[in-house]
């Protein structure tokens, strides 16, 4: 069974802060993809990292996928309010009949105080 | 372009109860998959259907079963409800089962088991 950590788990940061989330495992994924996810709604895709060491960056968010492709991190530069929610991260890994599947972390849960 | 739609978007069901859950995948999308996610928690897959065919499975029992329809839609049934069945649960939509496809979730559908 493979597993993702995410760390932490709860994270209340003011206005302006910097802020890094982590994605680790032990398993290695064909690739990593970030979510958000807002009360009562189902999760919206950020960013898919595919290569290791692979870096991509989504205005104030920067994600970077480890050498090994096991861990991933998500960090958010200056942060704002509207950026207050559920992060999750999911490995995507090969699961036979041409099939993937992606295995979520329990998720980061992100408040910005104004 | 329509996005993926669930229904019903709330549901009370009692313990031993059947249960059957509704998705309309995002036009041009063949694949679909179900998760279950309990409060606090990231989503767990529960399966995938490629072209009507149920095309992998995650640790879940059998009395969790599935359907694609020709025009891509799926359900999910849940037989002798228990009280642990309890979650949201996320229909996702893609258009194929490339690692690289990108998974367009729904708003869920709130199962409450009494």
């Amino acid at each position: 069974t493979q597993l993702l950590e995410q760390s932490p788990q709860f994270l209340s940061i003011q206005e302006g802060e910097n802020l890094t989330v982590y994605c680790n495992s032990s398993s290695v994924f064909s690739s990593l993809q970030w979510y958000r996810q807002e009360p009562g709604e189902g999760p919206v895709l950020l960013v898919t990292v595919v290569t290791g060491g692979e870096v991509k960056k989504l205005k104030r968010l920067t994600f970077q996928f480890g050498d090994a492709r096991k861990d991933s991190s998500l960090h958010i530069t200056a942060a704002q309010p509207g950026d207050t929610g559920l992060y999750l991260c999911a490995g995507a890994a090969y699961s036979g009949a041409g099939s993937y599947q992606l295995t979520f972390g329990k998720g980061t849960k992100l408040s910005v105080i104004p | 372009e329509t996005g993926v739609t669930q229904s019903p978007t709330h549901l009370i069901k009692t313990r031993g109860q059947q249960v059957t859950l509704r998705c309309s995948s995002q036009s041009g999308h063949n694949t679909v998959s179900w998760y279950q996610q309990a409060l606090g928690q990231g989503p767990q897959f529960i399966f995938q259907y490629y072209r009507e065919e149920e095309n992998g499975r995650g640790n879940f029992p059998p009395r969790f079963s599935g359907l694609q329809f020709p025009n891509y839609s799926s359900e999910l049934n849940v037989n002798a409800l228990e009280l642990d069945d309890s979650a949201l649960y996320l229909c996702a939509s893609s258009p194929g089962t490339s690692t690289y496809n990108e998974q367009f979730f729904g708003p869920g559908t709130r199962l409450t088991v009494l």
